[in-house]
């Protein structure tokens, strides 16, 4: 187990409404990244937090927001979902360094119907 | 074209058997990831790479900067092995960075 904790484990929604995850990052970390993965496929970045500043994105419409909170937990929002968004949503956290290993959660399973 | 190829896409083995998973970047890189999937989705990091080689267990992996290339290799394998192994990379750069995921290899060993 990494120490990283996302809620919820599944998820569904409707097409246009919006959705909130959330990621508990391991202790000591101070950057978390979120990747979304559709099936069969290797995780995309969305973006990247460091100290509650969004810190690289990845090629993702602004309806995909986050924050980063003082305790460096993080929360992933999604505004007007669309079916596509339906993916396996990731999040991992680091230290700044770069070559420092990621520890990801389990991941939050969206389905947009 | 994917910035990160993996080959074979899928792959089947028998226990006991040698495997080698391929990995190919286009980009200048920092730091080159080997993660292990299971299904249900959770993510293991199995090794992170800068240079040469590196051994953990029954896993090998080696990387060829100069060739963008990277190899994991798994001795004896295991039904336990079964899984996706993705390989990630890091672009170099100061500051933020984008990293950058290959498609996955399926690994299916059989007892």
């Amino acid at each position: 187990e990494t120490g990283v904790t996302q809620s919820p484990t599944h998820l569904i929604k409707t097409r246009g409404q919006q959705v909130t995850l959330r990621c508990s990052s391991q202790s000591g970390h101070n950057t978390v990244s979120w990747y979304q993965q559709a099936l069969g496929q290797g995780p995309q970045f969305i973006f990247q937090y460091y100290r509650e500043e969004e810190n690289g994105r990845g090629n993702f419409p602004p309806r995909f927001s986050g924050l980063q909170f003082p305790n460096y937990s993080s929360e992933l929002n999604v505004n007007a979902l669309e079916l596509d968004d339906s993916a396996l949503y990731l999040c991992a956290s680091s230290l700044r360094q770069e070559n420092t290993e990621a520890f990801f959660g389990q991941g939050t399973r969206l389905t947009v119907v | 074209k994917n910035e990160v190829e993996q080959s074979p896409q899928n792959l089947t083995a028998q226990e006991g058997e040698f495997i080698t998973i391929n990995c190919s970047y286009s980009v200048g890189i920092s730091a080159l990831h080997w993660l292990q999937q299971h299904p249900g989705g959770g993510i293991v990091s199995l090794f992170m790479l800068s240079s040469g080689k590196k051994k953990h267990g029954r896993l090998i992996a080696t990387i060829n900067i100069q060739e963008k290339h990277s190899s994991l290799h798994i001795t004896a394998s295991h039904p336990r092995d079964s899984a996706v192994y993705i390989c990630a990379v890091r672009a170099i750069s100061g500051g933020s960075y984008i990293p950058t995921f290959g498609r996955g290899t399926s690994l299916i060993v059989h007892p």
